[in-house]
């Protein structure tokens, strides 16, 4: 079974750009998070999407988005950059939302 | 606002003995707790979950303690192997919510 997949892997940004990123899930799960992690915050929550639905949401200004497709497939988009936005995203994928979730691999932005 | 915390940053510990990992909360409207692991350059990785009615739970070399009135949880690792040296980190969710608060993370290094 195919595990949790992030696309791109690395990207490199200035600041005032936007970008988007890419969360495929776990086949048959419906679920898709989305985290920030930077160095000593852990790992904070952005968002959650189950049928293409947001159900949660953290602590993130407006310029943060994301989006779920009818296939599960998540995307986060990103606008007007920041240097502060630099960090490893996580997405992560469970059946329900209330159940383990599996991570994928992360995107590391880098905003220079 | 932390509302879960890993006071200890670090922990090192010999080979073959217990690893024993701790995990604060403030949110008495948490019931559903999970640690995970991450390696560099990877996603954390599921490692076992435990709801608030119970109070303990085992998968193999690890168990899970939950104390609901001390608003703690702890992960115990035997014994302890080096392949287990990563960060790990508690999560913990609320009733109703779909939306896990990380803490920040207590790396662990098992000494051969």
């Amino acid at each position: 079974k195919a595990g949790v997949t992030q696309t791109p892997r690395y990207l490199i940004k200035t600041r005032g750009q936007q970008v988007t990123l890419s969360c495929s899930p776990i086949s048959g799960h419906r679920s898709v998070s989305w985290y920030q992690q930077t160095p000593g915050q852990g790992l904070q929550f952005l968002f959650e999407y189950f049928s293409e639905t947001q159900r949660n949401k953290g602590n993130f200004p407006g310029r943060f988005s994301g989006r779920q497709f009818s296939n599960s497939r998540s995307e986060m988009n990103v606008s007007t950059l920041e240097l502060g936005d630099s960090a490893l995203y996580l997405c992560a994928s469970s059946r329900s939302g209330r159940d383990e979730q599996f991570f994928g691999p992360g995107t590391r932005l880098t905003v220079l | 606002d932390q509302q879960v915390k890993q006071n200890s940053p670090s922990l090192s510990v010999q080979e073959g003995r217990i690893s024993i990992l701790n995990c604060d909360y403030t949110n008495s409207m948490f019931d559903y707790f999970l640690w995970y692991k991450k390696y560099p350059a990877e996603g954390p990785t599921f490692l076992i979950s435990i709801s608030s009615i119970k109070d303990k739970n085992e998968d193999g070399r690890f168990t899970v303690f939950l104390n609901k009135s001390a608003k703690h949880l702890s992960l115990h690792i035997v014994p302890s192997q080096p392949g287990d040296s990563a960060v790990y980190f508690c999560a913990a969710s609320g009733s109703g919510t779909y939306k896990y608060i990380f803490g920040t993370g207590t790396r662990l290094k098992v000494l051969a």
